[in-house]
């Protein structure tokens, strides 16, 4: 099972403060994806990434979050000005054949 | 529009009880489904997948069948254990993307 790392485990802000949440793959991969869990609630899906492009992106995924791929081997994922309701679980995930592999999650917290 | 619909929880079993999770899906496309744990304190992992009609996914005694004819993939345990405690998500991907249902809590009791 490839390996995904994610950083910092949890990030504590304030109301209004961009925080950037990074992804480390172990392996080279091309598409990759994040997700969200809302504390009790169901994880949902934020946007993927291919080829250093947006490929798909959902209605939470607003003009405040982006992503990039500033090195070929981090992925990012920055939220410019956070508000209350982004305080959840940030999971990044990478391709399997057929499945896809998610790394331990960053819990941000807004104040 | 996708979507996953699991049986409401929590679940709350005996050692070595049966463990039966249902979850029936709608999709757009020909999904491949897949049921994933979350333990507590930790992020979400594989547990198994069926990518076609009738496959059948396992994996540490879990069992779950693909059925298109009831858009269906229940999954199930023949005797689950206290370390089985944790809540688990049914999923399908379309075209890249995970569409989760809303995680069913399994607690185990010795």
């Amino acid at each position: 099972e490839p390996e995904v790392t994610q950083t910092p485990s949890h990030q504590v802000t304030q109301m209004g403060q961009e925080v950037i949440l990074r992804c480390v793959p172990i392996s080279n991969h091309l598409y990759f994806y994040w997700y969200r869990q809302i504390l009790g609630q169901k994880v949902e899906f934020l946007v993927s990434f291919y080829n250093n492009e947006i490929s798909e992106k959902s209605e939470i995924f607003d003009d405040q979050f982006s992503v990039e791929r500033p090195d070929g081997s981090n992925f990012t994922l920055k939220i410019r000005s956070t508000k209350l309701e982004d305080s959840a679980m940030y999971f990044c995930a990478i391709d399997g054949a057929v499945e896809q592999f998610f790394g331990p999650g960053t819990r941000l917290t807004v104040l | 529009g996708d979507s996953v619909t699991q049986m409401e929880g929590p679940v709350t079993l005996s050692e070595e009880a049966f463990l039966t999770i249902n979850c029936t899906y709608t999709a757009t496309g020909y999904p491949s489904l897949f049921w994933y744990v979350q333990y507590p304190g930790e992020g979400l992992q594989l547990l198994l997948k069926a990518t076609k009609a009738d496959d059948k996914g396992s994996n540490k005694g879990f069992e779950a069948t693909y059925r298109k004819e009831t858009t269906s993939f229940h999954l199930e345990k023949g005797s689950v254990q206290v370390s089985d405690s944790a809540v688990y998500f049914c999923a399908l991907l379309v075209g890249g993307k995970l569409t989760f249902g809303q995680g069913t809590i399994l607690t185990v009791h010795p």
